[in-house]
């Protein structure tokens, strides 16, 4: 059972438009949610996250956004620029050390 | 700056072998965590360690082991290799504690069972 659902395999964007990635979850109990990115051939690594009782949090280009009562999150990348294309994992935790990951999403910057 | 360094970055092994992947942190994290990662099924956590000597069964730990005797390393086994462990596998490490917790991940092995 997918607790975390990243509906959209891929998405294309424009260079300079905005991405929006989406990540739907079924558990009201996580605590903090995180955006993950991975290049081909690496780790993940930890981009920005927002807690449960927060519905903003913004890092210079990246914006997560929570929908509680949609169980809903998103980043917004803008302007987005071609060292983005990467897949973006969506994760949450319920105050503690384990992640649940989302199923990911491969984002591909159009020069 | 951390680093999580897995031993292999690709394996072939066939059915019925025993595998071991390796990993090793040198910045003295108390957590360690191994992941699989498969297409349409995203990160799936198989076992972590949140001390030495000490492990805890994640989402998916049918077929696998884990050892820990040193805080810097945990490995995993494979005590029977199968096709269905072809993967990606993905190491990390955290501090432990706090209700964020930021994974710091290897680059990943890439095991293919025949």
């Amino acid at each position: 059972d997918q607790q975390v659902k990243q509906n959209s395999p891929s998405l294309s964007v424009q260079e300079g438009r905005i991405s929006i990635l989406n990540c739907d979850y079924t558990n009201s109990m996580f605590d903090y949610f995180l955006w993950y990115k991975k290049y081909p051939a690496e780790g993940p690594t930890f981009l920005i996250s927002i807690s449960s009782i927060k519905d903003k949090n913004e890092d210079g280009r990246f914006t997560v956004f929570l929908n509680k009562s949609a169980k809903h999150l998103s980043l917004h990348i803008v302007p987005s620029q071609p060292g983005d294309s990467a897949v973006y994992f969506c994760a949450s935790n319920f105050g503690n050390e384990k992640l649940t990951f989302g199923t990911g999403t491969r984002l591909t910057i159009i020069p | 700056d951390v680093k999580v360094t897995q031993s292999s970055r690709y394996l072939v092994k066939r059915t019925g072998e025993k595998v071991f992947l390796e990993c090793v942190q040198d910045m003295d994290h108390e957590n360690m965590f191994w992941y699989r990662q498969d297409p349409g099924l995203g990160l799936r956590l198989i076992y972590f360690s949140y001390d030495v000597k000490m492990k805890e069964k994640g989402d998916i730990p049918e077929g696998y082991s884990v050892s820990r005797e040193k805080k810097e390393r945990f490995s995993l086994i494979l005590e029977s290799a199968s096709t269905n462990q072809t993967s990606m596998y993905l190491c990390a490490s955290s501090f432990k504690g706090g209700r964020v917790v930021t994974l710091h991940f290897g680059n990943g092995t890439r095991l293919t069972v025949t």
